[in-house]
């Protein structure tokens, strides 16, 4: 099946900084979406990109979908303690089946 | 509006024991879906569900586990004899159920399950 890798596992950074994560896949996906998880609850969606090369916004995020389709990258700027969680990207397939990468568990230290 | 409703949140048992998980998705969703996380991992779709049919259950193993959505509004996942590799968080989504893209999956706070 799909393989999504994202990386880093895992970021220990300080508040104010900015942040940098991806995820690579050796297929070709029609959307990459970028969700977080807090401890105890479910995955929320920040961003979806529907089309190679979008950049897209929603606050201190930014992501981008690949050219080649096969990456995407998302980038947190100014970090704030309430940025801790695990952030998981995911890839849309033909089937309109999500493929979860194995997230980055994010820490901020204050 | 109220989110995505599961229970429990959280269950013990002993294996070899059945186990059932409750899903109520938001109002209006026409499609759900029953997704496995395991610890450290991202969620893994098990089935997805457009109104009471069940449409991709590719990834379900069907010997032990079985799920319905009988009036295509809250739907219940059960393991019969759930196993000691089945401990993981079970998450329930939905979503509005738009043909032709992507629509946004809502998530549900999970339902832990450990099997001793």
């Amino acid at each position: 099946g799909q393989q999504l890798n994202q990386s880093p596992q895992s970021m220990f950074i300080q508040e104010g900084e900015d942040v940098s994560m991806n995820c690579t896949s050796s297929s070709i996906f029609n959307t990459w979406l970028w969700y977080k998880q807090e401890p105890g609850e479910g995955p929320v969606l920040l961003i979806a990109l529907y089309k190679a090369g979008e950049l897209t916004s929603n606050g201190r995020l930014t992501a981008q979908f690949g050219i080649t389709r096969k990456d995407s990258f998302l980038n947190i700027s100014a970090s704030i303690p309430s940025d801790v969680g695990i952030y998981f990207c995911a890839g849309g397939g033909s089937n309109y089946k999500l493929t979860f990468g194995k997230g980055t568990l994010l820490t901020v230290n204050p | 509006e109220a989110g995505v409703v599961q229970s429990p949140r959280y269950k013990i048992i002993e294996k070899k024991q059945p186990v059932a998980f409750w899903c109520n998705p938001i109002s209006g969703h026409n499609t759900l879906y029953w997704y496995l996380q395991n610890l450290g991992q991202g969620p893994e779709l098990l089935i997805r569900y457009e109104n009471e049919e069940a449409v991709d259950d590719s990834q379900l193993p069907k010997d032990r586990f079985s799920a319905e959505r009988l009036k295509g509004v809250d739907s219940t996942l059960k393991i019969q004899p759930a196993e000691l590799g089945d401990s993981a968080v079970y998450l329930c989504a939905s979503s509005l159920g738009t043909s032709g893209r992507y629509d946004t999956q809502y998530f549900g706070p999970g339902t832990r399950l450990t099997v001793l």
